[in-house]
C-alpha cells in the first residue's frame, strides 16, 4: 500500500498568513495527488486535483504543487473560513489512501 | 443539483450486520465509479470500498471478506453491506463519487453514522 504522510499534524496561524502543508508519498505517484478541506460536522470538499489543478469554485488563494513523492498545499492569505482540517489523498492506485490530516487553527 | 444522500446507518451489535444505501441525483450515475470512505470520531479518512462502472469491486484488507459494495444503476443507488461488525468499524460513512479514472473524489455525501455496541 502507498503510505501518505502529512506535516505538520496541526498548526496555528493568523488571518492573512501564508500557510504551507506538505504531503509525502511512500513511492512515486506521479501527479495523482488530491487535497481536501473538511470543516467540523461536514463531509470533505475537494480543493486541488492532480497535484495542482484548482477545483471549480475554490478560491485562488489555494494552490498545490509537486510530483513524484513530495507535494505541497499553500494558502496564500489565510481567511477566517479556512480554519479547518486538510487531507491529501493519492489516486494513483488501489487501495486509495489519505494522509492523516492537518488541523489549521486560529492563533 | 449533484447530490449524494446516504441512509441506513444506526446501531449494530458486535458481529452484526448493517446495509448502507446512497441515493445519487443530478448526474449520470452509471458513468461514474463510486466509493465508500469512513471516518471514526476525531480520526482521519479511511477508504473502505470502490465499484467501477463495469461492476468491478475493490476493498482494503481491513474490510475484505466482510463488506460488499454494490450498485443498482436503474435506481441511481449505491450500497454497502457490512457483516461481522466490530468496534473498529464504528464511524461516519461517506458515499463518494470519483471524477474519472485515477481522479479525485469530487462529490461527497453528508455521511451516515454507524455505531457498533452491545
Amino acid at each position: 500500500d502507498i503510505q501518505m504522510t502529512q506535516s505538520p499534524s496541526s498548526l496555528s496561524a493568523s488571518v492573512g498568513d501564508r500557510v504551507t502543508i506538505t504531503c509525502r508519498a511512500s513511492q512515486s505517484i506521479s501527479k495523482y495527488l488530491n487535497w481536501y478541506q473538511q470543516k467540523p460536522g461536514k463531509g470533505p470538499e475537494l480543493l486541488i486535483l492532480a497535484a495542482s489543478s484548482l477545483q471549480s469554485g475554490v478560491p485562488s488563494r489555494f494552490s498545490g504543487s509537486g510530483s513524484g513523492t513530495d507535494f505541497t498545499l499553500t494558502i496564500s492569505c489565510l481567511q477566517p473560513e479556512d480554519f479547518a482540517n486538510y487531507y491529501c489523498q493519492q489516486s494513483y492506485r488501489s487501495p486509495w489512501t489519505f494522509g492523516q490530516g492537518t488541523k489549521v487553527e486560529i492563533k | 443539483e449533484v447530490q449524494l444522500v446516504e441512509s441506513g446507518g444506526g446501531l449494530a451489535q458486535p458481529g452484526g450486520s448493517l446495509r448502507l444505501s446512497c441515493a445519487a441525483s443530478g448526474f449520470t450515475f452509471s458513468s461514474y465509479a463510486m466509493h465508500w470512505v469512513r471516518q471514526g470520531t476525531g480520526k482521519g479518512l479511511e477508504w473502505v470500498s470502490a465499484i467501477g462502472t463495469a461492476g468491478d469491486t475493490y476493498y482494503p484488507g481491513s474490510v475484505k471478506g466482510r463488506f460488499t459494495i454494490s450498485r443498482e444503476n436503474a435506481k441511481n443507488s449505491l450500497y454497502l453491506q457490512m457483516n461481522s461488525l466490530s468496534a473498529g468499524d464504528m464511524a461516519v460513512y461517506y458515499c463518494v463519487r470519483e471524477r474519472s479514472s485515477k481522479d479525485a473524489f469530487d462529490i461527497w455525501g453528508q455521511g451516515t453514522m454507524v455505531t457498533v455496541s452491545s
